[in-house]
């Protein structure tokens, strides 16, 4: 496999669930990040990760927690979420922290009932 | 004032067309510009990515960054059907991780 890989494509929880979602990156590259896609907005940048150490959490909910194992591996674990975090995640990639440009997964669509 | 501006369109154009995807922004720190194309239900996939003022061009897509006016513009030649999606604009300054989008215009391009 190349690029970056996630898993699942998609999910669907209720509110008092627990899951994670998996990014895997098979470019060498010693930074990986979680955005979160919502219709019609920006991208926002969630989490940063500069070889396994988190170097950003941009306000994010205690609900998602992020854990980096290794460079090549992000996850992104969600407990008692709400409604409005039904959203596309995304992970990307580059070669170090602060490089451009950043290579992205096909995402997670995450629906919350 | 928003950091970066894109109108979300939709833009629909016919095959064989000039397409002109443009983004302002407020930032004079930016300096790395990329364009992103997303297909539905894919992640951004990166098209150009440019430094400079100037132009840089990749086959059908032309890349213009004018910082002077703090405006980037994105240029289809002999636009294709495949070339229907959303696009986003996205920079940066110095080594700053922090990349602001816009949101993304929808573009179809009718055969």
């Amino acid at each position: 496999e190349t690029g970056v890989t996630q898993t699942p494509r998609h999910l669907v929880m209720g509110m008092t669930n627990k899951k994670s979602l998996k990014c895997e990156q098979h470019l060498g590259h010693n930074a990986m990040y979680w955005y979160k896609q919502s219709a019609k907005k920006p991208l926002e940048l969630m989490f940063v990760y500069s070889l396994e150490e988190r170097v950003e959490n941009n306000s994010v909910p205690s609900r998602f927690s992020p854990e980096c194992p290794n460079s090549s591996h992000l996850f992104l674990h969600l407990h008692t979420l709400q409604p409005e975090d039904s959203a596309l995640y995304l992970c990307a990639s580059s070669q170090e922290i602060g490089t451009q440009p950043q290579h992205f997964g096909d995402g997670t669509r995450l629906s919350i009932l | 004032q928003k950091e970066v501006e894109q109108d979300p369109g939709p833009l629909s154009v016919p095959e064989g067309a000039i397409v002109s995807l443009n983004c302002t922004y407020s930032n004079s720190a930016f300096q790395y510009f990329m364009w992103y194309r997303q297909y539905s239900r894919k992640g951004p996939e990166l098209l150009m990515y440019t430094y400079s003022s100037g132009n840089k061009e990749d086959g059908r897509f032309t890349a213009q960054v004018d910082k002077s006016s703090k405006y980037i513009s994105l240029f289809i030649r002999d636009s294709q059907p495949s070339d229907s999606a959303t696009y986003l604009c996205a920079m940066t300054g110095g080594s700053n991780y922090k990349l602001t989008f816009g949101k993304g215009t929808l573009l179809t391009v009718n055969p």
